[in-house]
């Protein structure tokens, strides 16, 4: 059974690094590109980018390009979403994803709502 | 403001049929790039719904689907029950931002 399970609720100052991660198991996780959603209190859905386990070859959305950085460890079957320094706007749920080759997110982790305020 | 435009709000009585239509342009859809569809259940993580503009993933029933047509692509809700009640959104692949664009999504009301 395919299963995406994030890391645990955060709460942090504006200024602070935050790293969360995603455990991918029951499927090749070098074999699928892996992807970060984001969801802001009462909106929708934003693309934040994606990585490719295989060869860590990385796309990032032009909205998020610079504000994070995606990574992965395929020793581990996890993928990893950073941020170096936040801010009260990055408050939101944040939910990885498997992305298929034709661009669909068939399975999704949890959620991992983080909570950016002084 | 997103690539893709769904309208905000739709809503029909029990055993309607409803659909939600996401307009784009040709650097989307009308580019020929698959459009995928997702509900979002109130509190939960949203689920695959329709893939490549028809496809249904195992275990979505037959009353959920999916057509494309130039630059926009519609997503149908045939009998609809109370527990259809959700937010639907449409993706597809962005050329000119080269990556994947979400619609702004649709609140769906079984009235």
């Amino acid at each position: 059974e395919v299963q995406l399970v994030q890391s645990g609720a955060e709460v942090k100052k504006p200024g602070e690094s935050l790293k969360i991660s995603c455990k991918g198991s029951g499927y090749s996780f070098t074999s699928y590109w892996f992807g970060w959603v984001r969801q802001m209190p009462g909106k929708g859905l934003e693309w934040m980018g994606i990585i490719y386990p295989g060869d860590s070859d990385t796309r990032y959305s032009p909205s998020f390009q610079g504000q994070v950085t995606i990574s992965a460890d395929k020793s581990i079957s996890t993928a990893f979403l950073q941020w170096s320094s936040l801010k009260a706007s990055d408050t939101a749920m944040y939910y990885c994803v498997r992305q298929t080759h034709s661009g669909s997110h068939d399975y999704w982790g949890q959620g991992t709502l983080v909570t950016v305020s002084s | 403001q997103s690539v893709l435009t769904q309208p905000p709000s739709v809503s029909g009585a029990p055993g309607q049929r409803v659909t939600i239509s996401c307009t784009g342009s040709r650097s989307n859809i009308g580019a020929g790039y698959d459009v995928h569809w997702y509900q979002q259940l109130p509190g939960t993580a949203p689920k695959l719904l329709i893939y490549a503009n028809n496809n249904r993933p195992s275990g979505v029933p037959d009353r959920f689907s999916g057509s494309k047509s130039g630059t926009s692509a519609s997503l149908a809700i045939t009998g609809l029950q109370a527990e259809d009640e959700a937010d639907y959104y449409c993706q597809s692949y962005d050329s000119s931002l080269s990556g994947w664009v979400f619609g702004g999504g649709t609140k769906l009301t079984v009235l």
